[in-house]
């Protein structure tokens, strides 16, 4: 298997512009996360699918960030626009089960190698 | 507030030698407890899961315990080997999935 399959890796951008990330989660999974990752705050939980329904999403900042999974297999993550503060290491992950309260095997989260996103 | 208290920050020690990371929480109402191990630059992987009435779990050389009543869970890493050097990472999940992440701490060892 090839594991979260994350684009693009590296980001690099201007404030103001519109910045997506993309994600591909591991095939038969029925829950999808993104997180963001920086120095000063740690692992943030931003929003979670079950079925490519939205669950939970009070972890998203702003209404500058959108998130959409359109099929099991795809999802987004949209800022717009960027901000110098947004810049951070995004990670996406998947786990077979519906979500992460029971505790079981199936919660196990897998996640994908991040896409570094640096606004200047 | 719910709040995930990690300690040592950061800690060295030597390959071979054993060593535990302490996770404080309290998240209330409680799911269960998660340990990541995260090595720089790449994604945290999971090491346990454990909810409420499991005390100890291990996953190789990983054991981690869990004490619901004081809120207090460890992970032992035993004969620490150089890819042990990582950040690990204590992650409790509360009532209505609510998801509070430690800040880690910072394992390095030495040949």
């Amino acid at each position: 298997d090839a594991g979260v399959i994350q684009s693009p890796r590296h980001e690099v951008t201007e404030m103001g512009q519109e910045v997506t990330l993309r994600c591909k989660p591991i095939s038969g999974h029925n829950s999808l996360f993104w997180y963001r990752q920086t120095m000063m705050r740690g692992l943030e939980l931003l929003i979670y699918f079950n079925n490519n329904v939205p669950i939970d999403d009070s972890g998203m900042p702003e209404d500058r960030f959108s998130a959409k999974m359109p099929n099991a297999s795809f999802s987004t993550l949209k800022i717009q626009p960027s901000e110098p503060r947004d810049s951070a290491v995004y990670f996406c992950a998947s786990s077979l089960g519906s979500g992460m309260a029971s505790g079981e095997r199936t919660d196990t989260q897998y996640f994908g190698p991040g896409t570094r996103l640096t606004v200047l | 507030k719910n709040q995930v208290e990690q300690s040592p920050q950061s800690l060295i020690i030597l390959e071979g030698k054993n060593c535990t990371l302490q996770c404080n929480y309290t998240v209330s109402p409680f799911s269960n407890l998660r340990w990541y191990k995260q090595d720089t630059g790449r994604g945290p992987v999971s090491l346990t899961i454990m909810t409420f009435s499991e005390n100890t779990k291990s996953n190789g050389r990983y054991t981690a315990t869990l004490d619901a009543d004081t809120k207090q869970s460890s992970l032992h890493i035993t004969a620490s080997q150089l890819s042990d050097s990582a950040s690990y990472i204590c992650v409790v999940i509360g009532g209505y999935q609510k998801v509070t992440f430690g800040i880690g701490t910072k394992l390095q060892v030495i040949p």
